[in-house]
């Protein structure tokens, strides 16, 4: 069975960067996309950016500026930098896998129980 | 402000019949599939309907999907007092070339 696991620091000064890891055991992280997604206390939720594993990538136009997602597929991981932090950045963040293989527009299916990050 | 719009909350009796809206454009809603999403406090979002209209296994057939336009709809019947969450719908938006969220709907069971 297939599980995601996000770690990562818990408080991040302001204008530092965020560094989170999301970890996949079980199974490989090839073949489907995979994003980052987060939600600030009390908020909705706000999708960051998705990964593929050979590199292929798209961010969230607000965060684009910010943003960058990595895969080590020797590690079967995948990594978020949120650069310039603010305290706007305080939030849950979820690393969660596509449904369908090789999808990039078909829904999050797995997601991992998230990772809280304070600035 | 959300893409897409959710009222925020929506209360209804055990037994009872409820549906949970989400309002979008023809950007997304209109050209793409819907997805649902169950949240309970403190735990991360569940899949509850894929495109559109369908259920992930092991999600009650007392959940469903539907959409027209450029809207879509969650109808929970049966209502139970374990279906008191936040639900979200999602969509891939073709103008902002990425997903959006709506805003969330607080259900309540009274």
């Amino acid at each position: 069975q297939v599980q995601v696991q996000e770690s990562g620091p818990g408080l991040v000064n302001p204008s530092e960067t965020l560094s989170l890891t999301c970890s996949v055991s079980g199974g490989s992280i090839s073949n489907y996309y995979w994003s980052w997604i987060r939600q600030p206390p009390g908020k909705g939720l706000e999708w960051i950016g998705y990964m593929y594993y050979t590199g292929s990538i798209n961010y969230n136009p607000p965060l684009k500026s910010r943003v960058a997602i990595s895969v080590d597929t020797s590690k079967n991981q995948f990594s978020l930098k949120l650069t310039s932090v603010t305290a706007a950045d305080t939030a849950m963040y979820y690393c969660a896998r596509h449904r369908v293989q090789m999808e990039a527009h078909d829904g999050f299916a797995l997601w991992g129980p998230g990772t809280m990050v304070t600035v | 402000q959300s893409v897409l719009t959710q009222p925020p909350s929506v209360s209804g009796t055990p037994g009872q019949r409820v549906t949970l809206s989400c309002s979008g454009s023809n950007f997304n809603i209109g050209n793409n599939y819907v997805y649902w999403y169950q949240q309970f406090p403190g735990t991360a979002p569940r899949l509850l309907i894929y495109r559109n209209d369908q259920r992930p296994s092991g999600v009650p057939d007392r959940f469903s999907g539907s959409k027209s336009g450029t809207s879509a709809s969650l109808a929970i019947s049966g209502l139970r007092s374990e279906d008191e969450a936040d639900y979200y719908c999602a969509v891939w938006d073709d103008s902002l070339s990425g997903w959006v969220f709506g805003g969330g709907t607080k259900l309540t069971v009274l």
